[in-house]
């Protein structure tokens, strides 16, 4: 039972390059996420996911793109990757664990944009 | 949109000292939430506060949820070094989705 995973852990990009980012969960969890982390921001939500075949935009997700691939899987994409998109993503699921409501977090995903 | 407010940002103090970190918002939460971020991982749920006027313990972390549910604090009884990390309060929006503070960076040193 890994929780969520994502990958790759780091990577360096120059302007205009793409790439995807992937993320999986095995908790069998309907609904998942992906956040920006930018220091003295807290976490925003990019993209969501409330269950396999819909997708969502959250509070900040012009210049990215995702796929809801299966129930397991939810993927980030950057077409055309910009120096403002250098942060920490983060991905996570929602479900119900030890009596309440909670978001599981993956390691995350430090990006730099050259 | 609901938002939540954290203070301090920054918090740098010695082992064996006491803290609160507060979370403070306009509008009423149906339960805030507490996060802690190590580095280099994922943040990791400490408690869920549903009450209003609730307070929950977790060894020497004391968090309490306002009266009104508009407002929450952390506060740490005789700090260790392992308790540095940044600290999340969030609040719940539909389909599972967490409105997050900005967070306070905590550094205990010893």
């Amino acid at each position: 039972n890994a929780g969520v995973t994502q990958t790759p852990k780091f990577q360096v990009l120059k302007t205009g390059q793409s790439m995807t980012l992937q993320c999986a969960q095995d908790m069998n969890h309907n609904s998942m996420y992906w956040y920006r982390q930018d220091p003295g921001m807290g976490l925003r939500l990019i993209y969501y996911s409330a269950s396999e075949g819909t997708t969502d935009k959250g509070e900040v997700p012009n210049g990215y793109n995702v796929s809801r691939l299966n129930k397991r899987e939810f993927s980030l994409r950057l077409e055309s990757a910009a120096p403002s998109q250098t942060s920490v993503y983060f991905c996570a699921s929602f479900g119900f664990w030890l009596g309440g409501n909670e978001q599981f977090f993956g390691p995350g995903t430090r990006l730099t944009v050259l | 949109t609901q938002l939540l407010e954290q203070s301090p940002q920054f918090l740098s103090i010695q082992e064996g000292e006491n803290l609160t970190v507060y979370c403070n918002s306009s509008s009423v939460f149906s339960s805030l939430q507490w996060y802690r971020q190590e580095p280099g991982e994922g943040p990791v749920l400490l408690v869920t506060v549903v009450t209003g006027g609730e307070v929950k313990k977790l060894k020497r972390l004391t968090f309490q949820f306002g009266d009104a549910r508009k407002d929450s604090s952390l506060h740490i009884t005789a700090a260790q070094t392992g308790d540095t990390g940044l600290y999340l309060c969030a609040g719940p929006a539909s389909y599972g989705k967490l409105t997050f503070g900005q967070g306070t960076i905590l550094t205990v040193h010893p």
